[in-house]
């Protein structure tokens, strides 16, 4: 079985300052880990992802993601918050194989304070 | 242009309804997911489909019902056996070759019961 964890439901920054979201991971094959980014009624747009290759996934908005495999993490990351970042984020993992079946997590509401 | 469409935005039902959720992709998408977002909760698996004709149970079919009889439709029924079903219901859809490609999410549905 696959699972996700989201280490805090919400998360404040100053405008400017480094954005950390935390994502860990359950799963008794290799994953494939994705970020995705939600803003108020609306779906979910995704931000990267990890397959294979390179641990340090560059995505959209500036956002990165580094998978580490012995930490079982695969935190989210940008360097300077702008006001625009203001959303929920979700990891999810799935993996090869099986049903498509895509596991998320219960979401990170990020808060940015001018 | 490609993507995924919800209809209605806003719906509201009675208790003891039953109703209809749309859901339609002209990404050429082989698979389909309907999810149910609830506060707090993430995302919950309702059912999926691969390909036509075929759809399996996720995490929480228990009061819904699906069909998917064209490639591009995914309607989804929330039955009056649901007993809690006011929530937001995204629709998602992605190619079916490979675990890791993305899914693409439509922008919603919000249901509430009166």
């Amino acid at each position: 079985a696959q699972s996700v964890t989201q280490l805090g439901s919400h998360v404040s920054v100053s405008e400017g300052a480094l954005v950390l979201l935390r994502c860990n991971y359950s799963s008794s094959v290799p994953p494939y880990l994705f970020w995705y980014v939600q803003y108020p009624n609306q779906g979910l747009q995704l931000l990267l992802k990890y397959t294979t290759g390179a641990t340090l996934v560059k995505g959209i908005n500036g956002f990165e993601a580094e998978f580490k495999k012995s930490e079982t993490s695969f935190h989210l990351t940008k360097p300077s918050a702008h006001m625009s970042d203001a959303a929920e984020y979700f990891c999810a993992v799935s993996y090869s194989g099986g049903y498509q079946k895509v596991t998320f997590g219960t979401g990170t509401k990020l808060q940015v304070i001018p | 242009d490609g993507g995924i469409t919800q209809s209605p935005k806003y719906l509201f039902r009675k208790e003891g309804q039953n109703v209809t959720l749309s859901c339609e992709q002209n990404l050429n998408h082989d698979a389909m997911y309907w999810y149910r977002q609830d506060p707090g909760q993430g995302l919950r698996l309702i059912y999926y489909s691969q390909i036509v004709n075929d759809f399996q149970k996720g995490d929480i079919a228990e009061g819904y019902s699906v069909s998917r009889e064209k490639k591009e439709s995914f309607p989804l029924t929330v039955t009056s056996a649901q007993k809690n079903p006011t929530a937001f219901y995204l629709c998602a859809s992605k190619s079916a070759g490979e675990s890791t490609d993305t899914q693409y999410f439509g922008p919603g549905t919000r249901l509430t019961v009166l």
